[in-house]
């Protein structure tokens, strides 16, 4: 099976600007997670989808919101960039919503905001 | 809330020592541990996980990691590291609710040859 694939694999914006990521997750698979990665906070909790509707949301502001579509696919916004969005966002997939669940992670999208 | 703390941020070894890393968890409730890896320039992998059962459990790469629920701990460990074992290691929790997949900041493992 292809693994979990995210587009675009890096980013450059300025601040304000507002950015879509993209991740298609293991063929399957229902639930998508999204983190943030960066070296002091290391990797942070965005949101989880299942069926296409929000299971759980970190706490990170308004500005970041996502959806999944029907065929499981994902995408996360930024809006209004900021300097600290600066990161490398992961998306996860899993077969279900269940706990015991492994969650499969993609390469990463790196987004660098100047 | 839900905390994993590793207190090891940057551990240093020669080929073939023995390896241990610390983690611990806050929920007072079931929870299920996971230990990923993440090579240089690679994604980050499932090395092993528990959710019940034998709270020794074994993972790829001969990692293995022990479960002690009183010290609300999931340490990782491995008898005899190899150059190849360098990379970043999370701890991970996620309750029986099902809420998010908590992680750990991580340690980095450098291995000298």
């Amino acid at each position: 099976k292809a693994g979990v694939t995210q587009t675009p694999r890096y980013l450059i914006k300025t601040r304000g600007q507002q950015v879509t990521l993209s991740c298609s997750p293991i063929s399957g698979h229902r639930s998508v997670s999204w983190y943030q990665q960066t070296p002091g906070q290391g990797l942070q909790f965005l949101f989880e989808y299942f069926s296409e509707t929000q299971r759980n949301k970190g706490n990170f502001p308004g500005r970041f919101s996502g959806r999944q579509f029907s065929n499981s696919r994902s995408e996360m916004n930024v809006s209004t960039l900021e300097l600290g969005d600066s990161a490398l966002y992961l998306c996860a997939s899993s077969p279900t919503t269940s706990p015991t669940d492994t969650q499969y992670f993609g390469p990463g999208t790196r987004l660098t905001v100047l | 809330a839900q905390s994993v703390s590793q207190h090891n941020h940057h551990v240093i070894l020669s080929e073939a020592a023995s390896l241990e890393l610390g983690c611990n968890y806050s929920y007072g409730g079931t929870v299920n541990l996971f230990w990923y890896v993440q090579y240089p320039g690679q994604h980050l992998q499932l090395l092993l996980k528990y959710f019940s059962g034998d709270p020794l459990v074994k993972g790829i790469k001969g990692f293995e990691a022990e479960f002690i629920k009183s010290k609300f701990s999931f340490n990782l460990r491995k008898p005899s590291v190899q150059w190849s074992d360098t990379a970043e290691y999370f701890c991970a929790v996620r309750n029986q609710a099902g809420t998010a997949l908590i992680f750990g900041k991580g340690t980095t493992l450098s291995v000298s040859s």
